[in-house]
């Protein structure tokens, strides 16, 4: 089964400091997207960033950034200048075909604690 | 534009009784999708569909049935409710579909069933 993996199930850093989540999935498809998806406190779930995978530049969002790695299949989250808004659960999220019709697969998450 | 709404935002159901989320679009997405959210694991797929008319079973269909009879308008029902599915449900709907278009989700229902 295709499975989508975040090692770090929490984080804690000070305002203002740069942190790194990381994510590791195992599509088997070759033209796809990648996802990092925000669940702050009030439950709603926001798009923080999308990769492209056929795109070798790695997507930036202001203080947020990706490093995509291919060929590792790794896709992490940088999230520079932290603020206390940042504090949130994590989810990366990858593709994968499911009879032709492409569905998501979601990893377990990453609670980001921002501390001031 | 509301955006994708649902209701309720709490329910409280006894084990055996059926009941129906509501889902709602208001922009003119063509996927939509149903997920459930428990402590510890990722979003996991219940039903979804790619249009009106169209629906198809996700990862943990079972206890579950949808219907899509309108673009705006995607309705989770639980026949017979189970203490296993106790969770936050969320409905998402996308323009590009999911292979690369951003979903956008409703505020989610806490469903507990004793």
């Amino acid at each position: 089964a295709q499975t989508v993996t975040q090692s770090q199930p929490e984080m804690s850093v000070q305002e203002a400091e740069t942190v790194t989540l990381s994510c590791t999935y195992d599509t088997s498809e070759n033209n796809y997207y990648l996802f990092w998806y925000k669940q702050p406190p009030s439950r709603q779930m926001i798009l923080v960033i999308r990769q492209e995978a056929y795109k070798q530049q790695n997507a930036t969002e202001n203080r947020f950034s990706v490093n995509f790695q291919k060929a590792a299949k790794s896709f992490s989250l940088k999230i520079s200048d932290s603020q206390l808004g940042d504090t949130a659960m994590y989810f990366c999220a990858s593709p994968f075909d499911m009879d032709s019709n492409y569905q998501l697969i979601w990893g377990a998450g990453t609670k980001l604690i921002i501390k001031p | 534009n509301a955006g994708v709404t649902q209701t309720p935002k709490f329910q409280v159901l006894k084990t055996g009784q059926s009941m129906t989320l509501q889902c709602a679009q208001d922009m003119n997405h063509e996927y939509m999708s149903w997920y459930r959210q428990d402590p510890g694991m990722g979003l996991r797929l219940i039903h979804y569909s790619v249009g009106a008319g169209i629906t198809d079973q996700g990862e943990v269909p079972n206890g579950y049935n949808v219907s899509r009879s309108t673009t705006e308008d995607f309705p989770l029902r639980l026949l017979s409710a189970a203490p296993s599915q106790t969770s936050v449900y969320f409905c998402a709907s996308s323009y590009q579909g999911l292979r690369g278009g951003e979903q956008y989700f409703g505020p989610g229902t806490r469903l507990t069933v004793t």
